[in-house]
C-alpha cells in the first residue's frame, strides 16, 4: 500500500525562524512529490518535484527530492504569520489515474 | 477564471438522508477527483474520473457515489448519510501535461455535517 508519511505533525515558531518540514514515501511506480499549502479552505499548489537533487524555490519557500532515500524537505526562511497553514506532502504514481496519495499534513504556527 | 467550484459550500444531513455534492471545472481537465478530510488527517480519495463515462474508487468508496457524464461535472452521490460521513469534501481537477503529471487543482470545499 502506498504511503506518505510527514513529520512532525505540529510545529511552533517565531517569526523570522527557518523550519523544515519533511515528507518521506513508499509508493510503487513513484512519478512525482508535491507539496501544498492549505490555509482555511482548499490547498494550493506549491511545488511539484520529480528528480532527485534539484532545489525548487519560490520567494523564501525552497523543496527537494532525495528520490534514493524516498524523501523530501519544504524549507521556509524567516518564516511569517501568513506561513501559519497546513502544509500537506502528497506523492504521484505512474499509471493512468493521476492519483495523489497525501501525508497528513504538518501544522506550522508563526508566532509574531 | 472560474477553475473548480463545490456546491453547497455548507450542509447539515440528518441520518440516513441523501445528497448530491456538485463539483464543475471549466478548464477542460480530463482528471476529476473527490477526497475528505477529516479534522487533523490528511486528504483522502473517494473517487476519482479518468474522463467522461470513466470513474473508478479510491481509498474510501464507501457510501459514496459518483457519474461523470460530462467533462465538466463530477457530482458526488451520499444516498443514506451517516455520521461518519461527517467531513470537509474536496473535488479537485488535473490535465495530464507531459510526462511529469499534471498539477491537481483543488475547489473550494463543502463542509458536511451528519447529525
Amino acid at each position: 500500500e502506498d504511503k506518505v508519511v510527514q513529520s512532525p505533525l505540529s510545529l511552533v515558531v517565531h517569526e523570522g525562524d527557518t523550519v523544515t518540514l519533511n515528507c518521506s514515501y513508499e509508493v510503487t511506480n513513484f512519478r512525482s512529490l508535491l507539496w501544498y499549502k492549505q490555509e482555511k479552505k482548499a490547498p494550493t499548489f506549491l511545488f511539484m518535484l520529480t528528480s532527485s537533487g534539484i532545489e525548487k524555490k519560490s520567494g523564501r519557500l525552497s523543496s527537494i527530492l532525495d528520490k534514493k532515500e524516498l524523501f523530501s524537505i519544504l524549507n521556509i526562511t524567516a518564516t511569517q504569520t501568513g506561513d501559519s497553514a497546513i502544509y500537506l506532502c502528497a506523492v504521484l504514481s505512474q499509471g493512468g489515474s493521476e492519483k495523489l496519495v497525501f501525508g497528513k499534513g504538518t501544522k506550522l504556527t508563526v508566532n509574531p | 477564471n472560474a477553475g473548480v467550484t463545490q456546491t453547497p459550500k455548507f450542509r447539515i444531513l440528518k441520518i440516513g438522508q441523501s445528497m448530491t455534492l456538485q463539483c464543475t471545472q471549466d478548464m477542460n481537465h480530463n482528471y476529476m477527483y473527490w477526497y475528505r478530510q477529516d479534522p487533523g488527517m490528511g486528504l483522502k480519495l473517494i473517487y476519482y474520473s479518468v474522463g467522461a463515462g470513466i470513474t473508478d474508487k479510491g481509498e474510501v468508496p464507501n457510501g459514496y457515489n459518483v457519474s461523470r457524464s460530462t467533462t465538466e461535472d463530477f457530482p458526488l452521490r451520499l444516498e443514506l448519510a451517516a455520521p461518519s460521513q461527517t467531513s470537509v469534501y474536496f473535488c479537485a481537477s488535473s490535465n495530464r501535461a507531459g510526462g511529469a503529471g499534471g498539477t491537481q487543482y483543488f475547489g473550494p470545499g463543502t463542509r458536511l455535517t451528519v447529525l
